[in-house]
């Protein structure tokens, strides 16, 4: 099974609006962190924003927010004000604590964002 | 600046050839890891290190090697190179610990023919 799943292969959005970028994760460590990443068309990697498993807020950095809901072990993230260079393929992660896969740093398959004027 | 570098940025090869990617960080990271990247599939790790002399396999090991002698180095070895492995590569390093983002190097687009 996947450790990260990102259902939307492609997501348009018109510049000034709000899109929501779905995440979900399997995992049965009760601790772990999960991350999002950009990748604009140059391909250089872009850390955005990182929520703990065990924060009680939701992530939030400038533009970004993370949505976090634990219980259906989802990491939405949430760009408000979309603008022409949000245009990029966007990566969830998720690292676990314990055990074998200590250290491991697992990717979705990515959500191309396409942001139009 | 802190950052990861990688060499080279481009690679075209032949089958069979051996080859090395090398990969150094100046955060005195403990934790390296290497990446491919393949379209559809995201990001799937190949090798990653916890610390000096402490290697382990990801996801898709097969055909390549890494050692990590010093801290800062994690050179990817590819002993004999294939089509299959036509990809690009991403090294990372990060602090060890759930909560540290990683830094990546640009990439190494590699080419087997």
């Amino acid at each position: 099974a996947q450790k990260i799943t990102q259902t939307q292969p492609g997501m348009f959005v018109q510049e000034k609006e709000a899109v929501t970028l779905d995440c979900t994760y399997d995992t049965s460590d009760p601790s772990y962190g999960l991350f999002w990443y950009k990748q604009p068309s140059s391909g250089e990697m872009i850390f955005l924003i990182y929520q703990g498993s065990y924060d009680q807020q939701n992530a939030t950095e400038g533009r970004y927010s993370l949505n976090f809901q634990k219980a259906r072990k989802s990491a939405n993230l949430v760009i408000s004000a979309s603008q022409l260079g949000d245009s990029a393929m966007y990566f969830c992660a998720m690292r676990e604590y314990r055990g074998s896969t200590l250290g491991r740093l697992y990717f979705g398959r990515g959500t191309q964002l396409t942001v139009w004027p | 600046e802190a950052q990861v570098t990688q060499n080279p940025r481009y690679l075209i090869t032949v089958t069979g050839k051996k080859l090395t990617v090398t990969c150094s960080q100046n955060m005195n990271h403990e934790y390296m890891s290497w990446y491919r990247q393949d379209p559809g599939l995201g990001l799937r790790q190949i090798y990653y290190s916890m610390n000096v002399e402490v290697t382990d396999k990801g996801d898709v090991p097969e055909g390549y090697k890494v050692s990590r002698k010093e801290k800062r180095n994690f050179p990817l070895i590819l002993e004999s190179p294939s089509p299959n492995q036509t990809s690009l590569y991403f090294c990372a390093s990060s602090k060890q610990g759930i909560h540290y983002e990683q830094y990546f190097g640009p990439g190494t687009r590699l080419t087997v023919t």
